[in-house]
């Protein structure tokens, strides 16, 4: 299995920009999950999905943060306008069902200059 | 409100010599558990996790953790690191009711002198 696919791995842009994360999860898992790292404040769920669902989108910092996933494979995590505070790395996460293993991406990492 | 706590930020440890991470819970039921590890530059990978049943559970990479319940801990072990086991170790509780939620720990960086 190819894991879970992120694209891109290094995204740098400029503040006011829109940036657009990119997760292909596992083939088969039901559960798809967004993170972000710092290393002022860790690891953050900022929303997860089940069955294409956003069940809990609690974690995201601010409407300029928005989270789709039209179908089983394919997911994206947009940023309008970016912000030099949005700086992490972000990673994406899936599992065959909500509470099971969750296996990550390699992750973006994101600058906004 | 349910919460992960791992106490130690940072654990220096001589290659070859033991390790054991702690890591305490708060929440009234057992939950799912997990470790994790991450290395510099990496995505987070799955060490071993405990749902229920015997209550010493075997991972990858010759880890161990064991959970006891009457101290809501969940402490990860190993009888003798090795250079490459330096990285970051997360402690996770998954909460499964209504909804479910995943309570990550603030991970506890292992460095490993030679």
């Amino acid at each position: 299995d190819a894991g879970v696919i992120q694209s891109p791995r290094h995204e740098v842009t400029e503040m006011g920009q829109e940036v657009t994360l990119r997760c292909k999860p596992i083939s088969g898992h039901n559960s798809l999950f967004w993170y972000r790292q710092t290393m002022m404040r860790g690891l953050e769920l900022l929303i997860y999905f089940n069955n294409n669902v956003p069940i809990d989108d609690s974690g995201m910092p601010e409407d300029r943060f928005s989270a789709k996933m039209p179908n089983a494979s394919f997911s994206t995590l947009k940023i309008q306008p970016s912000e030099p505070r949005d700086s992490a790395v972000y990673f994406c996460a899936s599992s065959y069902l909500l509470g099971d293993t969750q296996y990550f991406g390699p992750g973006t990492r994101l600058t906004v200059l | 409100a349910q919460s992960v706590t791992q106490p130690d930020i940072h654990i220096t440890v001589s290659e070859g010599a033991s390790l054991e991470l702690r890591c305490n819970y708060s929440y009234g039921a057992t939950p799912y558990l997990f470790w994790y590890v991450q290395s510099p530059g990496q995505g987070l990978q799955l060490l071993l996790k405990y749902f229920s049943g015997d209550t010493l559970v075997q991972g990858i990479k010759g880890f161990e953790a064991e959970f006891k319940r009457s101290q809501s801990s969940f402490n990860l072990r190993k009888p003798s690191v090795h250079w490459s086991d330096a990285a970051e170790y997360f402690c996770a509780v998954g909460i499964l009711d209504s909804n479910y939620q995943l309570i990550w720990g603030a991970g506890t960086k292992l460095i490993i002198k030679p």
